[in-house]
């Protein structure tokens, strides 16, 4: 059973520019959510997926947005990128979307923006 | 405005004796509580949960207490070990649909074990 796997681990991009963030979720998991740590802080969640719809949305603009595919990896895009979206950036998985369920996590990507 | 608040940032214990983490909530819609710990270059890894129905939930040498009238709950680590040295983040849901299985996290204590 493979666990819930990140790319790229870090990343630097120049402010204005745009980036993809990908997230392979533990099989037999259905749902993705992403999270956002900035440093020193705990994950604030961006978003959820399930069943390849968004399913629940935290405080972020319409600048992040997100996919999931049929084989229920999913993806981060950021546009228009800002210096204060420097942080660790986390994909989590669960077999259901519903509460009860733990989620676990990737190791993170590492989004530096200069 | 955070939801949920860990006050202390750190924590530094003997090994062999207890650790305590603390964590505040002011949301009265979260229902589920959650502790997760979290290495350096790795993701947060899943500790223990408890639901609203229980006041206490224990799993080998963690303790999770929830105290709802007070909107706090704690994790108790007996024995504390070297390898316990982390960070801890407690996280809370709330039984909204629409907000399918979001966490909330608190801002993490880092625990450190001296052998």
């Amino acid at each position: 059973e493979t666990g819930v796997t990140q790319s790229p681990t870090h990343l630097i991009k120049t402010r204005g520019q745009q980036v993809t963030l990908r997230c392979s979720s533990q099989s037999g998991h259905n749902t993705v959510s992403w999270y956002q740590q900035a440093l020193g802080q705990g994950p604030q969640f961006i978003f959820q997926y399930y069943r390849e719809e968004e399913n629940g949305r935290g405080n972020f603009p319409p600048r992040f947005s997100g996919l999931q595919f049929p084989n229920y990896s999913s993806e981060l895009n950021v546009n228009a990128l800002e210096l204060d979206d420097s942080a660790l950036y986390l994909c989590a998985s669960s077999y259901s979307p519903g509460r009860g369920t733990e989620a676990f996590f990737g190791q993170g990507t590492r989004l530096t923006v200069v | 405005d955070q939801q949920v608040k860990q006050n202390s940032p750190s924590l530094s214990v003997q090994e062999g004796r207890i650790s305590i983490l603390n964590c505040d909530y002011t949301n009265s819609m979260f229902d589920y509580f959650l502790w997760y710990k979290k290495y350096p270059a790795e993701g947060p890894t899943f500790l223990i949960s408890i639901s609203s129905i229980k006041d206490k939930n224990e799993d080998g040498r963690f303790t999770v207490f929830l105290n709802k009238s007070a909107k706090h709950l704690s994790l108790h680590i007996v024995p504390s070990q070297p390898g316990d040295s982390a960070v801890y983040f407690c996280a809370a849901s709330a039984r909204i649909k629409a907000a399918g299985n979001k966490l909330t996290f608190g801002g993490g204590t880092r625990v450190l074990v001296k052998p």
